[in-house]
C-alpha cells in the first residue's frame, strides 16, 4: 500500500526558511520511473507544481520559484525534503507531496497535505 | 509556465453528462500527450482520474473519459452522480522538465 505523509511547521514567520518532510512507504525511490514531487494549494485556489526529484538525484523546479526551492531525498529513510527560503504570506498554502510516475507523467498517490500559514 | 485555463465552474443534473475543458498552448497541452486530471473533494487530497489524455487508472469509473484536440484537453463525466460534485484540475507536461496545473473547475451536480 502506497502512502505519503507530509510534516512540518504549521506557522512560519515571513522571511524565514520553510522545511517540509515527506515520508513515504509502499514504494522505493530507487525504482526506475518513480519520482516524488511537491505541489501546493493556497486556500481556495488552484494547485501549483513546485518540485520533483528522481532516483538519480535529478531535481526539477517550478521556474518561477526555482531560486527559493531546494528538494532533496534520503532514499534509505524514505523521505523527501523541500525547503523554501524567504517565506512570504503569499506562500500560505496546503503543501502536498505526491508520487509521480515518469511513464505517463502523472501523480498517482498523494499525501493528505499539511497547511502552512505564513504570518508574523 | 502559465496555468492552464479551465472554466471556473460547470454544472449538470443527475444522470447527465458534462465536459470540462483545459486550454493550454502549443508549448504544453498541444505538444505532449501527458495530460492528467484530478478530482478533489473539499478538504481532501487530489485523486488521479485520467492520465496520458485518455487512460483511466484502475478503480476509476468508466464514466470518466478524456480527450484532446489541439491545445485543449477535455474531461467528460457521463451519468453524473452526486459524488462527482468536486473540484477538477488538469495538469500537463510543459517541457523542460516542468509541469503545470489548470486553475480548477468546480462541478455542481443539480
Amino acid at each position: 500500500q502506497v502512502t505519503l505523509r507530509e510534516s512540518g511547521p504549521a506557522l512560519v514567520k515571513p522571511t524565514q526558511t520553510l522545511t517540509l518532510t515527506c515520508t513515504f512507504s509502499g514504494f522505493s525511490l530507487s525504482t526506475s520511473g518513480v519520482f516524488v514531487s511537491w505541489i501546493r494549494q493556497p486556500p481556495g485556489k488552484a494547485l501549483e507544481w513546485l518540485a520533483l526529484i528522481d532516483r538519480d538525484d535529478h531535481k526539477y523546479y517550478n521556474t518561477s520559484l526555482k531560486t527559493r526551492l531546494t528538494i532533496s531525498k534520503d532514499t534509505t529513510q524514505k523521505q523527501v525534503v523541500l525547503t523554501m527560503t524567504n517565506i512570504d504570506p503569499v506562500d500560505t498554502a496546503t503543501y502536498y507531496c505526491a508520487r509521480f510516475m515518469d511513464h505517463g507523467d502523472y501523480f498517482d498517490h498523494w499525501g493528505q497535505g499539511t497547511l502552512v500559514t505564513v504570518s508574523s | 509556465q502559465s496555468a492552464l485555463t479551465q472554466p471556473a465552474s460547470v454544472s449538470g443534473s443527475l444522470g447527465q453528462s458534462i465536459t470540462i475543458s483545459c486550454t493550454g498552448t502549443s508549448s504544453d497541452v498541444g505538444s505532449y500527450n501527458f495530460v492528467s486530471w484530478y478530482q478533489q473533494h473539499p478538504g481532501k487530497a487530489p485523486k488521479l482520474m485520467i492520465y496520458e489524455v485518455i487512460k483511466r487508472p484502475s478503480g476509476v469509473s468508466n464514466r470518466f473519459s478524456g480527450s484532446k484536440s489541439g491545445n485543449t484537453a477535455s474531461l467528460t463525466i457521463s451519468g453524473l452522480q452526486a459524488e462527482d460534485e468536486a473540484d477538477y484540475y488538469c495538469c500537463s507536461y510543459a517541457g523542460s522538465s516542468t509541469w503545470v496545473f489548470g486553475g480548477g473547475t468546480s462541478l455542481t451536480v443539480l
